[in-house]
């Protein structure tokens, strides 16, 4: 079964400066899917960015980017030039490329890590 | 824009009671899911859904059933509630077609059960 792992509960960091929020997962496939989401406090949970396994180039969406490791099966968010928009919980998650059927869709989601934002 | 929607932003019921939590999407989606959040646990799946009707376990459907009569709707059941439900409810949908596709989330549906 595939895991993902989360290990910091809590992040923060300075208005208008850069962090990085850490994910790894454990899987024997060598296709999938890797995502950001965030959870803003009391309102929905949105996809930041996702990547795909067997695209070598790191996803960028605006400030945010991701550093993949396949081998080191390393999914981890940078945030630069940090707004207090983006305080929120982020989740990593991942799901098989081909886990074929009705399992296309299912998602397994890390622990989530809050990050604050100081002004 | 995507829409999912849930009954119900708070809800408190008593163990015992049935409850009923009800999601609907406006984009045509054929998957639909159900998960619970926890603190220090993250988004389990309970169960979910990939067409009118038919309905798989999640990883802990234990005490909950699903059903899903109509595309757009998709409501969790609790039989009998107990205190350990106690926990936000999150529902999501995505289209078939691509594991790139995202799935979109209701706002959530916070229970206590006392």
């Amino acid at each position: 079964a595939q895991t993902v792992t989360q290990s910091q509960p809590e992040m923060s960091v300075q208005e208008a400066e850069t962090v990085t929020l850490s994910c790894t997962y454990d899987t024997s496939e060598s296709d999938y899917y890797l995502f950001w989401y965030k959870q803003p406090p009391s309102r929905q949970m949105i996809l930041v960015i996702r990547q795909e396994a067997y695209k070598q180039q790191n996803a960028t969406e605006n400030r945010f980017s991701v550093n993949f490791q396949k081998a080191a099966k390393s999914f981890s968010l940078k945030i630069s030039d940090s707004q207090l928009g983006d305080a929120a919980m982020y989740f990593c998650a991942y799901r098989p490329a081909n886990a074929g059927g009705t399992s296309y869709g299912k998602l397994t989601f890390g622990q989530g890590t809050i990050l604050t934002v100081h002004p | 824009d995507v829409k999912v929607t849930q009954s119900s932003r708070y809800l408190v019921k008593r163990t015992g009671e049935k409850v009923f939590l009800e999601c609907v999407q406006d984009m045509d989606h054929e998957n639909m899911f159900w998960y619970r959040q926890d603190p220090g646990l993250g988004l389990r799946l309970i169960y979910f859904s990939y067409d009118v009707k038919m309905k798989e376990k999640g990883d802990i459907p234990e005490g909950y059933s699903v059903s899903r009569e109509k595309k757009e709707r998709f409501s969790l059941i609790l039989e009998s509630a107990s205190t350990n439900q106690t926990s936000m409810y999150l529902c999501a949908s995505s289209p078939v077609g691509s594991p790139v596709y995202e799935q979109y989330f209701g706002p959530g549906t916070r229970l206590t059960v006392t």
